[in-house]
């Protein structure tokens, strides 16, 4: 399964602190993704690594992907309230495009 | 907005009803995905469509059955309706030979 796990569950946060969100995952992948979802709504695509990439940056994101240890982490700097939501990842196979998500990391940023 | 609209937006069934799903894909995009996403839950795929043909499908019984028209709208049919079936569903379309997965707001159903 390309299932990916997240980690922490929930993570609550002061704003301008730092958020950390680890994935796992069990087989070999193409890509990985990351997705944002604010309480009930559609997913919002973060970013996309490869394979082949150990790291890449977007804004305020950093992600990271350690292929050997079949992990990924997504960092967020400064966080603001506004990044308060579920976060996910999203693994994916060479011969498949099919996203299978984990249950995600419930990010709480206080004001 | 990512261009991926869903209707309608919340809707009430009741036990044994139908119900059908309405999405429109961003323009230029040929693949639709659906998930399914119980509270507290992450989204659980539940099929994929390329050019009108289904593409792989997860763990749903066949009552879960999906359309895809010659304009990449799609479209997805839940008969005999349960109340586990009570959940936010999402489409997602996918650009020609791409990879990211650009999500619709969701249709939140509740069968009672």
């Amino acid at each position: 399964s390309q299932q990916g796990e997240e980690d922490p569950q929930a993570l609550s946060i002061q704003e301008g602190e730092n958020a950390t969100m680890n994935c796992s995952y069990k087989t070999s992948i193409n890509n990985l993704q990351w997705y944002r979802q604010n309480s009930g709504r559609g997913l919002v695509h973060l970013i996309l690594i490869r394979s082949n990439e150990r790291e890449k940056h977007s804004g305020r994101l950093r992600v990271t992907l350690d292929t050997s240890k079949k992990s990924s982490s997504l960092l967020i700097t400064a966080s603001r309230a506004a990044d308060t939501a579920s976060y996910f990842c999203a693994p994916s196979g060479y011969n498949t495009d099919k996203l299978i998500f984990g249950t995600g990391t419930r990010l709480q940023v206080f004001p | 907005e990512t261009g991926v609209t869903q209707s309608p937006t919340h809707l009430i069934k009741t036990r044994g009803q139908q119900v059908t799903l309405r999405c429109s894909s961003q323009s230029g995009h040929n693949t639709v995905s659906w998930y399914q996403q119980a509270l507290g839950q992450g989204p659980q795929f539940i099929f994929q469509y390329y050019r009108e043909e289904e593409n792989g499908r997860g763990n749903f019984p066949p009552r879960f059955s999906g359309l895809q028209f010659p304009n990449y709208s799609s479209e997805l049919n839940v008969n005999a309706l349960e109340l586990d079936d009570s959940a936010l569903y999402l489409c997602a379309s996918t650009p020609q030979g791409g990879a990211t997965q650009y999500f619709g707001p969701g249709t939140r159903l509740t069968v009672l």
